[in-house]
């Protein structure tokens, strides 16, 4: 099993600048996470998917930032514009909630805003 | 008052040591709970459940209190593989087809040192 995928690993760009971050969860999974951790606020979570239709996304900061899935093996989270304040990583997840209540997390993207 | 509060740490422990990490969690509806391992730079990965009757898994052990809203978690004979920040997560598990969210710790920081 490949696990969550994500894409890419470090990214570095400069305020203003539209980021996007990529996942593919783990074959199978209806649910699927977007966290963003940081020294000051420690992992929290941005939104959630079930079934490729977001459920949750009162997490998310700002207009700024939008997630995406249109298919059970893809989804993306941007932001436009990036702030500097948005450097952070981010880290998917992925779980089958019928089977089990744990979450499989991705490598997470280090993300930079200059 | 944060939702999930941890043991501030550090903890520095020489190998062998046994060491003690304690989590409170302030919503009594909190129906699952858990401890996940995060190494350095790496994404955080589940170490095991915590059920109300109390489970051990090898030298690990966690316990709950749900009248305290309390969880522990003991590591006996530390090992300096132990090392990494250690994360109290709870969910509510909303019923039906909802998802209860993780809501995770600050964590706590182990070292373990020859």
């Amino acid at each position: 099993d490949a696990g969550v995928i994500q894409s890419p690993r470090h990214e570095v760009t400069e305020m203003g600048q539209e980021v996007t971050l990529r996942c593919k969860p783990i074959s199978g999974h209806d649910y699927l996470f977007w966290y963003r951790q940081t020294m000051m606020r420690g992992l929290e979570l941005l939104i959630y998917f079930n079934n490729n239709v977001p459920i949750d996304d009162s997490g998310m900061p700002e207009d700024r930032f939008s997630a995406k899935m249109p298919n059970a093996s893809f989804s993306t989270l941007k932001i436009q514009p990036s702030e500097p304040r948005d450097s952070a990583v981010y880290f998917c997840a992925s779980t089958d909630k019928k089977k089990e209540d744990t979450q499989y997390f991705g490598p997470g993207t280090r993300l930079t805003v200059l | 008052r944060k939702e999930v509060e941890q043991d501030p740490g550090p903890f520095n422990v020489p190998e062998g040591a046994t060491v003690a990490f304690n989590c409170t969690y302030s919503n009594s509806a909190s129906q699952s709970f858990f401890w996940y391992r995060q190494d350095c730079r790496k994404e955080p990965k589940l170490l095991m459940s915590v059920y109300s009757s109390g489970n051990e898994d090898g030298r690990f052990t966690a316990q709950l209190n749900r009248a305290s809203q309390y969880i522990s978690l003991l590591i006996r004979d530390s090992k300096l593989s132990d090392s990494a920040t250690y994360l109290c997560v709870v969910t509510l598990n909303a019923g039906g087809t909802s998802y209860g969210k993780l809501t995770f710790g600050q964590g706590t920081i182990l070292t373990v040192h020859p």
